[in-house]
């Protein structure tokens, strides 16, 4: 069955701290990516996306994410996190064709401590 | 990007009465919309899909006659909560689907007292 695994729940950094959120994902075929995050009281935001090409994305707020296609994984990582950091960030995972419907994983809970 | 609204963003209704939630796609047409539920901590849960023009596909689990939905138009899905009750309140949130991901509304909070 198709699945996608955030192991990390929750996690408290400090300012400036760097940032790894882990992303497995279950499915057979060619994949798109998702990144988004949803800040205290907002709706969810695309943080970045992968199709095909670099598998190093580059996203916004100086986010970025790896494709390992051999390790089924799309970590999200930071150099330096930022209290505004704080939010809930989901992985998501859809087959490259033949579908809109998305998996989600369960998400990971990030507070940023000042 | 896209943009993907929903109305209303907050509602508060009496147990036992209906809530319509309506989402469009404000620049681009949508042949499919997507209705999640999400709980408090928690991930979105799909409810339905929401194809234009024909029935939509619940997931298992979801109820199609009390969470109905319907599609009448490239910009437009509705989510009608039929006889809601207090379980049922939630943040909902549609997608648009297009140029091959998916455009999230920002959610509508439904509190049935």
């Amino acid at each position: 069955a198709q699945s996608v695994s955030q192991h990390n729940h929750h996690v408290i950094l400090s300012e400036a701290a760097s940032l790894e959120l882990g992303c497995n994902y279950s499915y057979g075929g060619t994949v798109n990516l998702f990144w988004y995050v949803q800040y205290p009281g907002q709706h969810l935001q695309l943080l970045l996306k992968y199709f095909s090409g670099d598998p190093l994305v580059k996203g916004i707020k100086g986010f970025e994410a790896e494709f390992i296609k051999s390790k089924f994984s799309f970590n999200l990582r930071k150099p330096s996190v930022q209290w505004s950091d704080t939010a809930e960030y989901f992985c998501a995972v859809k087959a490259a064709s033949g579908t809109y419907k998305y998996i989600f994983g369960t998400g990971t809970r990030l507070k940023v401590l000042a | 990007g896209a943009v993907v609204s929903q109305h209303p963003s907050r509602v508060i209704c009496k147990s036992g009465t209906s809530v319509k939630i309506e989402c469009r796609s404000l620049d681009f047409q949508a042949t499919t919309m997507f209705w999640y539920r999400q709980f408090p901590k928690k991930s979105l849960m799909l409810m339905a899909t929401s194809n234009e023009g024909s029935k939509a596909t619940y997931e298992q689990g979801v109820e199609k006659d009390k969470f109905l939905i319907n599609h009448a138009s490239l910009t437009l899905s509705t989510l009608t909560v039929t006889s809601a009750h207090p379980e049922d309140s939630s943040f909902y949130i549609c997608s648009a689907s297009g140029r091959g991901e998916q455009y999230f509304g920002p959610g509508t909070r439904l509190t049935v007292t």
